[in-house]
């Protein structure tokens, strides 16, 4: 099991581009999470898909969107890309139900806008 | 909105000291608590909480939910550098889990 895996590693931006963090997991999860983290201010999660076929905002979405395309894959787009969204982007699947379980995260973006 | 919050925000302590992490949290339909290590890269699983009172441990490390004051707490007895890390907690409700903004631990040796 490759557990959560995310593409690319690093990423440098200019103001205005666009791009797709691509994320995928093979432990059939049905949630699944984006997440940015920057210094002192812990994860703030972005959007969320509580099941194949839903989204949802979470604390910080302005800026971004998500596409859950199927259970393995959940892809976070920035449009339109602004030095505030330098950051390092987490993604994360969970199983959700009846009982609880822990949350699985994947190596990380690092992603530069300048 | 779902909201938790840790304190300290950081901790500088000496190896062989004990600490506690505190983890407060407001989270609509609540279901568990968990807790994770942050060293240089993705966050690690440390616990997962959903009852009140009971404590779960991990050798050096202990943790214990209060359901009805809407707060947990992180021990770490005997710190050692390598616990150097930021602690995060997260609360979840159906779907979703919302972190806190972590605590810094350093420890000296």
């Amino acid at each position: 099991n490759a557990g959560v895996t995310q593409t690319p590693k690093f990423q440098v931006l200019k103001t205005g581009q666009s791009m797709t963090l691509q994320c995928a997991q093979d432990m059939n999860h049905n949630s699944m999470y984006w997440y940015r983290q920057d210094p002192g201010m812990g994860l703030r999660l972005i959007y969320y898909s509580a099941s194949e076929g839903t989204t949802d905002k979470g604390e910080v979405p302005n800026g971004y969107n998500v596409s859950r395309l199927n259970k393995r894959e959940f892809s976070l787009r920035l449009e339109s890309a602004a030095p505030s969204q330098t950051s390092v982007y987490f993604c994360a699947s969970r199983n959700t139900g009846l009982v609880e379980h822990e949350q699985y995260f994947g190596p990380g973006t690092r992603l530069t806008v300048t | 909105e779902d909201k938790v919050v840790q304190s300290p925000l950081s901790l500088v302590v000496h190896e062989g000291d004990t600490v506690t992490l505190n983890c407060s949290y407001e989270v609509t339909n609540f279901r568990s608590l968990l807790w994770y290590k942050q060293e240089k890269k993705a966050p690690t699983f440390l616990f997962m909480l959903t009852s009140s009172g009971i404590e779960k441990k991990s050798g050096r490390l202990s943790s214990i939910l209060d359901k009805k004051e809407l707060f947990s707490i992180l021990n770490i007895t005997a710190t050692q550098t390598g616990d150097s890390a930021i602690y995060l907690c997260g609360g979840t409700s159906y779907g979703k889990l919302t972190f806190g903004q972590g605590t810094i631990l350093t420890v000296h040796p």
